[in-house]
């Protein structure tokens, strides 16, 4: 049974830095990996899609890495900015020979972006 | 604009009143899940569509039926609402190939008292 963990589960950085959050997940047999950003109360963003013969997806100030040997991903952001605050969460689609592919989802890394 | 639709965006019931939340895709997807998230569970599937007339049990389907008549709609029907399915619905689509990316709705927030 695939899973995801995202560490770390919340993260509070000043204006400026730059950041890296974590997903990793324990099958590597995936057709993509893909991360997205919630407001709170609000719906799923999709910020990246990484195909898993890619090695990384780069929009913006944001660049998603995928080794899928390990099993891990990497989103970081450049310059954080107040407006990055948010919750993160990747999600994996499993590569299998059935029809359904399960999409399995990290519980997210809660991102605070201090002024 | 591609999209995903729900409504209600918000929804507040009482305990056994059938209630049905719509979601409709104008993107021509053949796959559309529900999902459920609740604070420290993260999201959960209820049920998944892979096309018009094919639909499955997702995580858990308890409590909920679904239907796919169409291709672009997907509602997800609470026959007899409890307080434990307050949550936060997300209804999600893509096309049906594997390396295609998950679309979301906004989110129906359901208060059940």
């Amino acid at each position: 049974k695939q899973e995801v963990t995202q560490i770390p589960a919340a993260l509070s950085v000043p204006e400026g830095e730059n950041l890296v959050l974590n997903c990793s997940f324990t099958d590597s047999a995936i057709y993509n990996l893909q991360w997205f950003r919630q407001d709170p109360g609000k719906g799923l963003t999709s910020l990246l899609l990484i195909q898993s013969s890619q090695r990384e997806q780069t929009s913006g100030r944001l660049n998603a890495s995928l080794d899928k040997s390990s099993g891990r991903s990497t989103l970081y952001i450049a310059a954080s900015q107040p407006g990055d605050s948010a919750t993160y969460l990747c999600a994996v689609r499993p590569r299998n020979s059935g029809g359904y592919q399960k999409v399995t989802f990290g519980i997210g890394t809660k991102l605070q972006v201090i002024p | 604009e591609a999209q995903v639709t729900q409504n209600p965006r918000y929804l507040i019931t009482v305990t056994g009143k059938k209630l049905t939340v719509t979601c409709s895709q104008n993107m021509n997807h053949e796959y559309m899940s529900w999902y459920r998230q609740d604070p420290g569970l993260g999201l959960r599937q209820i049920y998944y569509s892979m096309n018009v007339e094919v639909t499955d049990k997702g995580d858990v389907p308890e409590g909920y039926k679904v239907s796919r008549k169409e291709k672009r709609n997907f509602p997800l029907i609470l026959e007899s609402p409890s307080p434990n399915q307050t949550s936060l619905y997300f209804c999600a689509s893509s096309l049906q190939q594997g390396l295609s990316p998950l679309h979301f709705g906004n989110g129906t927030r359901l208060t059940v008292t």
